[in-house]
């Protein structure tokens, strides 16, 4: 099956430093990415939608200049934290869909979304 | 109004017993619900889709009710490694927002022996 890989797993960083968070789809090609985050004891909360060769899309309160979003091929999105502070712990999480098989009939296995094993920062 | 809004928990059932979880959304439009399952630490794993019909997978049954914009998730002969965190998720209409999903925020289940 599809395989979304996420590195770094556990990443500590110091307060002001920058932190890239790497999505990988090992196996498919992906248009779309998303990228979530999850606090403690919260459920995931979308962050923003990367897209493979043009801007992501961010949700409502997140910013932009904060969170670097940048989806270069249909494998690979990176989620940069930049100058992070301590309230930017949390888990990070992202899923990928899966742009589908070429088939005589269409597309097969198109519009699955997979996730990878999440990613968790902490910043002293 | 939250988007996606669950059942608060925590549920703590001894094994063997059945249990219910429940989910209403807000957006009407919405074309696909799930429910996932998260352990602790770890990434959510999709359970089961829910479709109009209702559905069942083993000890699972899902159902869906569009007009009442509500989901539930029944899980018959607990075990304890039903132990964890059930999301409803819901996933929004097309366009853009397809391939969106909007999480509740999890009931915890804890089976005991």
């Amino acid at each position: 099956g599809a395989v979304v890989s996420q590195h770094p797993s556990w990443v500590i960083c110091k307060s002001g430093t920058s932190v890239k968070i790497e999505c990988r789809s090992l196996d498919f090609q992906a248009t779309t990415m998303f990228w979530y985050r999850q606090f403690p004891k919260q459920s995931l909360m979308l962050m923003a939608t990367s897209n493979e060769g043009s801007k992501a899309t961010y949700e409502q309160g997140v910013e932009k200049d904060k969170f670097l979003i940048n989806h270069a091929s249909l494998t690979l999105s990176t989620l940069t934290v930049t100058s992070a502070h301590p309230e930017d712990s949390s888990f990070y999480i992202c899923s990928a869909r899966d742009q589908g098989t070429k088939t005589g009939a269409g597309r097969s296995g198109a519009n699955v979304l997979t996730f990878g094993a999440g990613s968790r920062l902490t910043v002293l | 109004r939250k988007e996606v809004e669950q059942d608060p928990g925590p549920f703590n059932v001894p094994e063997g017993a059945t249990v219910a979880f429940n989910c209403t959304y807000s957006n009407s439009a919405s074309q696909s619900f799930f429910w996932y399952r998260q352990d602790c630490r770890k990434e959510p794993k999709l359970l089961m889709s829910v479709y109009s019909s209702g559905n069942e997978d083993g000890r699972f049954t899902a159902q869906l009710n569009r007009a009442s914009q509500y989901i539930s998730l029944l899980i018959r002969d607990s075990k304890l490694s039903d132990s964890a965190t059930y999301l409803c998720v819901v996933r929004g209409a097309g366009g853009t927002s397809y391939g969106k999903l909007t999480f509740g925020q999890g009931t915890i289940l804890t089976v005991h022996p």
